[in-house]
């Protein structure tokens, strides 16, 4: 079983739709990092957070430290949002993914 | 731009090669890290350098040679390659190690014949 856990794997929306991917993990982690990888391979580093809620643009990204559950919500979306989107946990010198969420975004 | 490159963006090597990836951030980092990302499999953290000493290296065959001359610079040596080592290599860098944002270089796409 992965450290990091993401749901769904694969995702196909509409555009205007709003979205939401979910990471959970198992390893006790002070903060989360959520990543988007764009075809091509380029990562981006979108959220680095370690409680309660952060906005940017039409992303946010919420986490419980407790339940050790985050979401990445995406609002209004475009197909420019068509990308991976990866939840990482680090711990100390070492990180784990997760496998990654496929969003497709329909114009 | 995100301060961090990588080259050569694709490689096609045979198993018998030597080639050498190379990555390189002007972002005044101090800690550097190579990832591995195959088809289907969720990223794999190789090497981690933090100030030009190596404090990570998680299992990773021999074939596979870092090398951080600076905190510059990041070099991945390879040799002897298997086919299943094609993937995307990765480079990023982090003000300090640890937990801190990484800032991910476009990757090398390898080909082993």
């Amino acid at each position: 079983k992965n450290e990091v856990e993401q749901s769904p794997q694969n995702l196909t929306a509409q555009e205007g739709e709003f979205i939401t991917i979910n990471c959970s993990y198992s390893v006790g982690i002070s903060a989360l990092h959520w990543l988007q990888q764009h075809p091509g391979g380029g990562i981006v580093s979108l959220f680095m957070l370690s409680s309660g809620k952060k906005k940017h643009g039409r992303l946010i990204a919420t986490i419980n430290i407790q339940e050790k559950h985050s979401s990445l919500h995406i609002t209004a979306s475009h197909p420019r949002d068509s990308a991976v989107y990866i939840c990482a946990a680090p711990r100390g010198n070492q990180f784990y993914f997760g496998t990654g969420t496929s969003l497709t975004v329909i114009p | 731009e995100t301060g961090v490159t990588q080259t050569p963006r694709h490689l096609v090597m045979g198993m018998t090669n030597k080639k050498s990836l190379k990555c390189e951030q002007h972002l005044g980092h101090n800690a550097m890290y190579w990832y591995k990302q195959s088809a289907k499999k969720p990223l794999e953290l190789m090497f981690v350098y933090s100030l030009e000493e190596r404090v990570e290296n998680n299992s990773v065959p021999s074939r596979f040679s870092p090398e951080c001359p600076n905190s510059s610079h990041l070099f991945l040596h390879l040799h002897t390659l298997q086919p299943e080592d094609s993937a995307l290599y990765l480079c990023a860098s982090s003000p300090s190690g640890g937990e801190g944002t990484q800032y991910f270089g476009p990757g090398t796409r390898l080909l082993v014949l």
